[in-house]
C-alpha cells in the first residue's frame, strides 16, 4: 500500500525567510504531483514533476523530484504572507488504486510578517 | 476557477439519511475522481469513473456509491449518514485515466447532525 508522507505538518515561517518542505513515497513512482489549497476552498495544481532530476519554479516555489530515493522537495524562497497555506504532495499508487493520486497530510504553511 | 463544477456548496442533514451530490467535468475531461476530505483522515480518494465505467476503487464505503452518465457527469450517493462522514467531499476530472493532472472542483461541505 503506498504512503505519502509529508514534513513538516506546520510550518511557521516569517517573510523573508528559506524553507524546505519534504514529500516520501513509498512505492516506485516516475512522477510526483503538489498541490496547493487555501482555507475552505478547492486544490490548485502546484506543480507536475514527471520524470527522476525534474525540478520546476514558479515564483518563490521550487519543486524536485529524486525517484530513487523517492522523495520530493517544495523549496520556499524569501516567504511572503500571499504563500500562507496548505501544501498537499501525491503520489499515483500504480498498486492498489490504478494510479489514482494519494495524498500526503499537507503542511500548513504560515508565513508570518 | 478549474472548469469542474460541484453542487451543492453546502448540504446539512441528519444521520440516517441520504444525499447525493453532483459533478460536472470540466469539458472534455473523460475521467472523474471523487476525494473525501476531513481533518482526521486527511485527503482520501474514494472512486474512480472514465468514460462512465468505474476504473479504480479507493477507502470507499459500502454505504457509498457513485456513477457517471452519458453525458460525463457524476454523482455520489451517500447513504445512511453518520456524524463521522461529516467533511468535504471534492471532486476532480482529468483528460484520460491515470497519468495526468487532476483539476478539482470547489467541493461539497457535508454537514450530518
Amino acid at each position: 500500500e503506498l504512503k505519502v508522507e509529508q514534513n513538516p505538518l506546520f510550518l511557521s515561517m516569517q517573510e523573508g525567510k528559506n524553507y524546505t518542505i519534504y514529500c516520501n513515497y513509498s512505492t516506485t513512482s516516475d512522477r510526483l504531483y503538489w498541490y496547493r489549497q487555501d482555507p475552505g476552498k478547492s486544490l490548485e495544481s502546484l506543480f507536475v514533476l514527471l520524470s527522476n532530476g525534474a525540478v520546476k519554479q514558479e515564483g518563490r516555489l521550487m519543486a524536485s523530484l529524486d525517484t530513487k530515493a523517492r522523495l520530493s522537495t517544495l523549496h520556499i524562497t524569501a516567504a511572503v504572507h500571499d504563500l500562507s497555506a496548505t501544501y498537499f504532495c501525491a503520489s499515483p499508487d500504480y498498486g492498489g488504486s490504478q494510479g489514482n493520486l494519494i495524498f500526503g497530510k499537507g503542511t500548513k504553511l504560515s508565513v508570518k510578517p | 476557477d478549474s472548469g469542474v463544477t460541484q453542487t451543492p456548496k453546502h448540504l446539512i442533514t441528519a444521520t440516517g439519511q441520504r444525499v447525493t451530490l453532483r459533478c460536472s467535468p470540466r469539458s472534455g475531461d473523460l475521467s472523474v475522481y471523487w476525494y473525501q476530505q476531513s481533518l482526521d483522515q486527511g485527503l482520501q480518494f474514494l472512486i474512480q469513473y472514465y468514460n462512465g465505467e468505474e476504473r479504480a476503487k479507493g477507502n470507499i464505503l459500502e454505504r457509498f456509491s457513485a456513477q457517471q452518465f452519458p453525458d460525463l457527469h457524476s454523482e455520489l450517493n451517500l447513504s445512511s449518514l453518520e456524524l463521522g462522514d461529516s467533511a468535504l467531499y471534492f471532486c476532480a476530472s482529468s483528460v484520460v485515466w491515470r497519468d495526468s493532472p487532476l483539476h478539482f472542483g470547489n467541493g461539497t461541505r457535508l454537514t450530518v447532525t
